[in-house]
């Protein structure tokens, strides 16, 4: 059974930084797509960004909005995902959804999520 | 950047008429969308990808259809089960757009 589950949530001031994680289990992850997605409270889901498996080779891609400010990474060895985000402004509250991105073999997106951790961003 | 356009925002609708809900695309994104559905303090879930194809598990009565710039989610046959919100998102090449989300509600 396909399992992600974040962690690394809370309050954190203006200006300040955070690193979520997100573990994965039930499935190749080293092949795998992963992607965030964040969402607001009371507002609809946005994309945060996405990074190809390792042999793809690896590469990210961002939303306007977090682009230079957010990072995403990936260590196989540990079938872990993760997002670094830097320089939070209160716009970046919401909970953050880990999630599977494109499979090329099925041409599907977004099969499993994992079920959030809430980010904060207030002094 | 591609813009994903849903409407309606939000509908009622009574167990067992049919609803649709369109998604348009700013640009053309061939057959690269899928559909979510999540609930309050759920998860979205995955019903339909490349525009038409059910995920696993995925009742019948849901079907999607379009390509290029204007797209559909249909609900044959509406059940109570049903009401939550439906997000489309593009995957057409590097981004991944959703919709603003449309609201399901059962009169």
């Amino acid at each position: 059974e396909v399992q992600l589950v974040e962690s690394g949530g809370g309050l954190v001031k203006p200006g300040g930084s955070l690193r979520l994680s997100c573990a994965a289990s039930g499935f190749t992850f080293s092949n795998a797509w992963m992607g965030w997605v964040r969402q607001s409270p009371g507002r609809g889901l946005e994309w945060v960004g996405r990074i190809t498996s390792t042999p793809d080779p690896g590469t990210t891609d961002y939303a306007a909005l977090v682009k230079d400010r957010f990072i995403i990474s990936r260590d196989d060895s540990k079938n872990r995902l993760y997002l670094q985000m830097n320089s939070l402004k209160p716009e970046d509250t919401g909970v953050y959804y880990c999630s599977t991105d494109w499979e090329g073999n099925r041409g599907r997106q977004g099969a499993h999520w994992g079920q959030g951790t809430l980010v904060t961003v207030s002094s | 950047d591609i813009q994903m356009t849903q409407s309606p925002s939000t509908l009622s609708a009574s167990v067992g008429d049919r609803v649709t809900i369109t998604c348009r695309a700013s640009h053309n994104i061939y057959n690269w969308l899928a559909w979510y559905q999540q609930t309050p303090g759920k998860a979205p879930k995955l019903l339909i990808y490349k525009t038409s194809i059910l995920d696993s598990g995925v009742p019948s009565r849901f079907s999607g259809s379009g390509s290029g710039t204007e797209f559909t989610l249909t609900i044959s046959s509406l059940q109570p089960d049903d009401s939550s919100t439906y997000y489309c998102q593009h995957y057409y090449a590097a981004s991944r757009t959703f919709g603003q989300g449309t609201k399901v509600e059962i009169k």
